[in-house]
């Protein structure tokens, strides 16, 4: 149980374009999901943190224009890379969590090239 | 600034060796700690937890933690490691009611046969 997916698991883009990454709770609901993003060799850090039906909260120096997040239903969360530029190349990994849970449960990952 | 520090960047040992990887944080209140692992190419899992009550506390694949609240640490063992145990490992920790967590560098450990 408790399997998160992400999709695509690989995306490659042109400068100026956005791109839409999807989490999705396989069989669970998730009120939570949170976006973090993970630089080569480093630790992952949390973008934002989103809960069903509501507006996403984002960390301090995370651009929430750049980085639109949507949890409009209990197992689907997505990330949209809005006008993507090079420095946005990185692996994008989703977590989601239950009510009451104290326990997030991650994608896979997306590793994002932007040209 | 709360902040997750784990002193080991890269750990290489052979099978059958001890592992003790170090993990302490900086949070005068109330934690949870994590310990998560990521394997080749495969997402995060979680290894164990500490919540409150007893402060070693036994996760899968023979890992182990112990919290010691005084020195707020919360390093991860395992008496004997195996080839299958090369991954990174993360600690993490929760402060607030939303879960948020705040991870540590990463550790990597290769482990030779």
């Amino acid at each position: 149980g408790a399997v998160v997916s992400q999709h695509p698991s690989r995306v490659i883009c042109k400068s100026g374009t956005s791109v839409k990454i999807e989490c999705r709770s396989l069989d669970f609901q998730a009120t939570t999901m949170f976006w973090y993003r993970q630089f080569p060799k480093k630790s992952l850090m949390l973008m934002a943190t989103s809960n069903e039906g509501s507006k996403a909260t984002y960390e301090q120096g995370v651009e929430k224009d750049k980085f639109l997040i949507n949890h409009a239903s209990l197992t689907l969360s997505t990330l949209t890379v809005t006008s993507a530029h090079p420095e946005d190349s990185s692996f994008y990994i989703c977590s989601a969590q239950e009510a009451d849970v104290n326990e997030q449960f991650f994608g896979p990952g997306t590793r994002l090239t932007v040209l | 600034a709360q902040s997750v520090s784990q002193h080991n960047h890269h750990v290489i040992l052979s099978e059958a060796a001890s592992l003790e990887l170090g993990c302490n944080y900086s949070y005068g209140g109330t934690v949870n700690l994590f310990w998560y692992v990521q394997y080749p190419g495969q997402h995060l899992q979680l290894l164990l937890k500490y919540f409150s009550g007893d402060p070693l506390v036994k996760g899968i694949k023979g890992f182990e933690a112990e919290f010691i609240k005084s020195k707020f640490s919360f390093n991860l063992r395992k008496p004997s490691v195996q080839w299958s145990d090369t991954a990174e490992y993360f600690c993490a920790v929760t402060t607030d009611s939303w879960g948020k967590l705040q991870f540590g560098a990463g550790t990597q450990v290769v482990v030779t046969p």
